[in-house]
């Protein structure tokens, strides 16, 4: 299996700019998560899908993030107008419901505003 | 509510040392426990895992046993060597169709030859 697959793996761009982060799930899984990770805070969990539904953003930091699910293959965590302090990496996840409560990574977007 | 709280790192340890990262949990019910690894520049990786108390997870030589009356699953290996020099993740989740990950703030393990 190919894991989880994101891109870009590194961007900068600059403030004001709109970022987009791709992320294709392992086939057959039905959760895809997307987390954030800096020095400062760690690794947060922003945003998960079910069935390609979001079922909780209380993480997305500010109406400057959304993210969507078109279908079981695809997502996007988009960032606009993107700031200096949402630099960080991205990492997106993905789970099978019943297969054993191991989720997967990918390698991660790694994001730099100036 | 839920969460996990790891040893403070940066751990730094000679090759073939013996190694402990302390994690506990703190959980309404009988989460499974999981370590992730994080080398340089890469993702996150599942090491190890057990689903139920008394389980012993173990992978590469490193294990953890999820003790539930001490609320612990701490993770220990024998022999490190520099090729283990990495962050360390400790993280819960319940199971059912509702999975969601909390970690530790993870720790830096520095391996010197």
């Amino acid at each position: 299996d190919a894991g989880v697959i994101q891109s870009p793996r590194h961007e900068v761009t600059e403030m004001g700019q709109e970022v987009t982060l791709r992320c294709k799930p392992i086939s057959g899984h039905d959760y895809l998560f997307w987390y954030r990770q800096t020095m400062m805070r760690g690794l947060e969990l922003l945003i998960y899908f079910n069935n390609n539904v979001p079922i909780d953003d209380s993480g997305m930091p500010e109406d400057r993030f959304s993210a969507k699910m078109p279908n079981a293959s695809f997502s996007t965590l988009k960032i606009q107008p993107s700031e200096p302090r949402d630099s960080a990496v991205y990492f997106c996840a993905s789970y099978r419901s019943g297969g054993g409560n191991t989720i997967y990574f990918g390698e991660g977007s790694w994001l730099t505003v100036v | 509510g839920d969460s996990v709280t790891q040893m403070e790192g940066p751990v730094t340890l000679s090759e073939e040392a013996f190694l402990t990262i302390n994690c506990t949990y703190t959980a309404t019910g009988y989460p499974s426990l999981f370590w992730y690894v994080q080398y340089p520049g890469e993702g996150l990786q599942l090491l190890l895992k057990a689903t139920k108390a008394d389980d012993k997870g173990s992978n590469k030589g490193f294990e953890a046993t999820y003790r539930k009356e001490t609320t612990s699953f701490h993770l220990e290996k024998g022999s490190v060597q520099v090729s283990d020099s990495a962050v360390y993740f400790c993280a819960l989740a319940f199971s059912g169709g509702y999975n969601k990950l909390i970690f530790g703030a993870g720790t830096r393990l520095a391996v010197h030859p």
